[in-house]
């Protein structure tokens, strides 16, 4: 049982390129996360999702976009990367949203992003 | 969502309680209180969440009061591998809006 499982760990990206973030669980949860950590900061929420085919954005969505099309996996896309999307991104995935039914989030380990 | 507030920075002496508190004045009746940690920018951990009444785990308690404009997680006998950022978090509608979180220092 692997969990939540990010790909890659590090990544060096030059201004303009794009990459996808790749996020993985085998918890058969239904909702997952993406949030992005910078430096001395608290993880702010990019986008989520309740279910297969279902998306929203969370608190800073801009120059990011997903998709969910199985429960397992939630792709990160950053389309023209940007020195301001230098961070620490993290996926998570939670049974549902309810806190009776659910013992809290399941993070990844993170994969650390360098925009140059 | 509720906003919360903590201090930025405690300090404990190992084999003591280490008492973390958290305003969150404008938290909803339905609305529960997690609280993570992240040990040194690995992924935030799960320590426990409440809605109005005391929880207590293997990890820790949290102690929440009668009016839920605050509460106070308590680590009952503190390590050195606790120290760590601790975050108290409102949760509703399925998603969890973190703050600045503690910063918790275990000291021996």
């Amino acid at each position: 049982n692997a969990g939540v499982t990010q790909t890659p760990k590090f990544r060096i990206l030059k201004i303009g390129q794009s990459m996808t973030l790749q996020c993985a669980q085998d918890m058969n949860h239904n909702y997952m996360y993406w949030y992005r950590q910078d430096p001395g900061m608290g993880l702010k929420l990019i986008y989520y999702s309740v279910g297969a085919g279902i998306t929203d954005k969370g608190e800073v969505p801009n120059g990011y976009n997903v998709s969910r099309s199985t429960t397992e996996d939630f792709p990160l896309r950053l389309e023209l990367a940007a020195p301001s999307q230098t961070s620490v991104y993290f996926c998570a995935s939670s049974y549902s949203g309810t806190p009776r039914q659910d013992y809290g989030y399941t993070f990844g380990s993170g994969t650390r992003l360098t925009v140059v | 969502d509720a906003k919360t507030t903590q201090p930025p920075s405690m300090d404990c002496a190992e084999g003591r309680a280490a008492n973390l508190p958290c305003n969150h004045s404008t938290i909803s009746g339905n609305e529960y209180v997690y609280w993570y940690r992240q040990i040194h920018s690995q992924g935030p951990q799960y320590i426990i969440h409440g809605l109005k009444n005391n929880e207590t785990n293997e990890m820790a308690s949290l102690i929440i009061t009668e009016d839920r404009k605050s509460s106070t997680l308590i680590l009952p006998h503190a390590t050195l591998r606790d120290t760590a950022v601790y975050y108290c978090i409102g949760h509703r509608g399925g998603k969890l809006i973190f703050g600045q979180g503690t910063e918790l220092s275990v000291k021996p």
